[in-house]
């Protein structure tokens, strides 16, 4: 199994910072990772896929990186709407599909 | 508009069943595969179980091989979870999504999911 491990597991930051999630893989995954935004009490929400290509309708202060088995999750300029934990997913071996633990961007 | 409602969850006793549902609508249901992935309260996000267009190829997490089956009905637009064997630790919301390309294995969108209590 493809172990995922996310950090940090939470932060604090403020409006307009530049914030940075990162997700490293146990192997290889080969740009197969997906990132997804959860506000509380909500469905998680696709933001990118294939490790940096945005889905239709996702801002463009959202953007993510990386090869081989470490990958990035950048958002630009926090809005207050981006408040919301972070989930990472690889998809280049299954079973089992799997997610990082999770990063908890909270208002500082 | 893609929509996935899922239902079927509910308070149940440890060693018993459940069988979850999921209806979609808004597109083509038998292209693409689909999946079952929960959220213990609190805690993230883990996958339990997914099944191609065609029910051809399906697999399962190991926390719930043997003890849970996934199936769909093209027909119906319908995908399905039934959950045998019921345990505390399968006390989840439990999400119903369709992947976002017929090539490949992210998840989008998801359903709002519907809540699986095991307790006795």
């Amino acid at each position: 199994d493809i172990q995922m491990t996310q950090s940090p597991s939470s932060l604090s930051a403020s409006v307009g910072d530049r914030v940075t999630i990162t997700c490293r893989a146990s192997q290889g995954i080969s740009n197969s990772l997906a990132w997804y935004q959860q506000k509380p009490g909500k469905a998680p929400k696709l933001l990118l896929y294939a490790a940096s290509r945005l889905e239709s309708g996702v801002p463009s202060r959202f953007s993510g990186s990386g090869s081989g088995t470490d990958y990035t999750l950048t958002i630009s300029s926090l809005q207050p709407e981006d408040f919301a934990t972070y989930y990472c997913q690889q998809y280049y071996s299954t079973p089992p599909l799997t997610f990082g633990g999770g990063t908890k961007v909270e208002i500082k | 508009e893609v929509q996935l409602v899922e239902s079927g969850g509910g308070l149940v006793q440890p060693g018993r069943s459940l069988r979850l549902s999921c209806a979609a609508s808004g597109f083509t249901f038998d292209d693409y595969a689909m999946h079952w992935v929960r959220q213990a309260p609190g805690k993230g996000l883990e996958w339990v179980s997914g099944i191609s267009w065609n029910s051809g190829s399906i697999g399962y997490a190991d926390s719930v091989k043997g003890r849970f089956t996934i199936s769909r009905d093209n027909a119906k637009n319908s995908l399905y979870l039934q959950m045998n064997s019921l345990r505390a630790e399968d006390t989840a919301l439990y999400y119903c999504a369709k992947v976002g390309s017929s090539w490949s294995n992210w998840f989008d969108p998801w359903g709002q999911g519907t809540l699986v209590t095991v307790s006795s």
